[in-house]
Formats: C-alpha cells, sequence, structure tokens
C-alpha cells in the first residue's frame, strides 16, 4: 500500500460544476496537509495548506481533513476553465520537511 | 520577487555524460529542496537543506546523485554518469523555516532532463 493514494484522473467537469478531490493516507503520524495545483509544464504552486482536523475555505476552494479516516478532501465551488491542471495532494509529520510525501495528482479538466 | 530560478529549462544528454542542474532559491528563504517527477513514480523528494547542510539525503536514488549548496543563494544537482531513467523532470523547491513551524514551499519552473 502507497503512503499517499489518490485518483489519478482524469477528471472532466462541466463549468460551474462542484469538484471533489480526495486523498487517503496510512501513515497516522501526519498532522500537515497540503494541496498543491500544478498547470501542464510548470512547477507545482500551494493552494491550501491545514493543520490537523478539520475545515478550511479560501475563495471558491475548501480543504477537508479527517484524521480519524485518514482522509482529506478539496473542493472546488463554481469550477472555471481556468482551474484545469493536475491537483497533488501532500502531507507531513512536520519536523523540518522530513518525511513531505506527495500524492501522485488528480488531473482535472473544466469544460466551458 | 523572482520566485525560485533554475536552470536550464530543458536538458538532452548522452548516456554516460555528467548533468549539472542548478536552483536560485527565493531570497530569505533558508530551506532548499530537490524533487524528480516522472509519470510513473509521481513527486519523490530527493534531498532537501536547512541552512545549507544538508538534513536528509535518503531519497537520493543513488551514488551517481549528488548535491551541494555553496551558499544561501545557490545549490546544484549533479547526476554522474547519467543513465536514460533518470530522464525526468527536476524541480527545486524553497521555503522559510519557523521554528518548529512546518513551512510552505514554493517551486521552481523545473528542469526537463532527456538521457538519450
Amino acid at each position: 500500500q502507497k503512503e499517499v493514494e489518490q485518483d489519478p484522473g482524469p477528471l472532466s467537469v462541466p463549468e460551474g460544476a462542484i469538484v471533489s478531490l480526495n486523498c487517503t493516507y496510512s501513515n497516522s503520524a501526519f498532522q500537515y496537509f497540503m494541496w498543491y495545483r500544478q498547470y501542464s509544464r510548470k512547477g507545482p504552486e500551494l493552494l491550501m495548506y491545514t493543520y490537523s482536523s478539520g475545515n478550511k475555505e479560501d475563495g471558491r476552494f475548501t480543504a477537508q481533513v479527517d484524521k480519524s479516516s485518514k482522509y482529506i478532501s478539496l473542493f472546488i465551488r463554481d469550477s472555471q476553465p481556468s482551474d484545469s491542471a493536475t491537483y497533488l495532494c501532500a502531507m507531513s509529520a512536520g519536523n523540518y520537511g522530513q518525511n513531505f510525501v506527495f500524492g501522485p495528482g488528480t488531473r482535472l479538466s473544466v469544460l466551458p | 520577487d523572482a520566485g525560485v530560478i533554475q536552470s536550464p529549462r530543458h536538458e538532452v544528454t548522452e548516456m554516460g555524460q555528467e548533468v549539472t542542474l542548478r536552483c536560485k532559491p527565493i531570497s530569505g528563504h533558508n530551506s532548499l529542496f530537490w524533487y524528480r517527477q516522472t509519470m510513473m513514480r509521481g513527486l519523490e523528494l530527493l534531498i532537501y537543506f536547512n541552512n545549507n547542510v544538508p538534513i536528509d539525503d535518503s531519497g537520493m536514488p543513488e551514488d551517481r546523485f549528488s548535491a551541494k549548496m555553496p551558499n544561501a543563494s545557490f545549490s546544484t544537482l549533479k547526476i554522474q554518469p547519467s543513465e536514460p531513467r533518470d530522464s525526468a523532470v527536476y524541480f527545486c523547491a524553497s521555503s522559510l523555516r519557523k521554528g518548529l513551524n512546518q513551512e510552505t514551499q514554493y517551486f521552481g519552473p523545473g528542469t526537463r532532463l532527456l538521457v538519450l
């Protein structure tokens, strides 16, 4: 079993749809959870950052962490064609970046 | 701010040749990370430095890979000799670590390496 699992997609949705992206993990020591967006031929850029369990909202994006289920989600409301990218979850136990693990990424296409 | 700068952006070389990838982190950041990304394995952490000192190089695949950070504004990742299986996109990222707080990493645009 991989340490972090993520459905690779591709996921295609119509413009305006609500998108749900998910990751599961096996290491209960993870405390920091991040979502990165990576456009084609670009480096990943940080979208959301959360610590421990709970929800965090930033504009059209909401990140949820359920540590009891070892499950994290990213919701995108009113999706736009510009949201088309690969979304990578990442997580860490802390400690100076040690054990910083990325999921394989989900490729999202938002169709106009 | 210019962000993380990597060079070259593209590199094509022949098997057995030495390859050197370069990274300039964001000014003021004290941590630097080298990653490799492939379709098969996704994004893998190779090595990271804190205050120019290598902290964890357990992700470096083998002795053919080496990384240095001679000062706070420059790092290199060297592959010698290169092999076709080293073909990948290599990313450098930097961050500012404050105490025990987990830092946010900012990625460069990557170097696309093709070893023939």
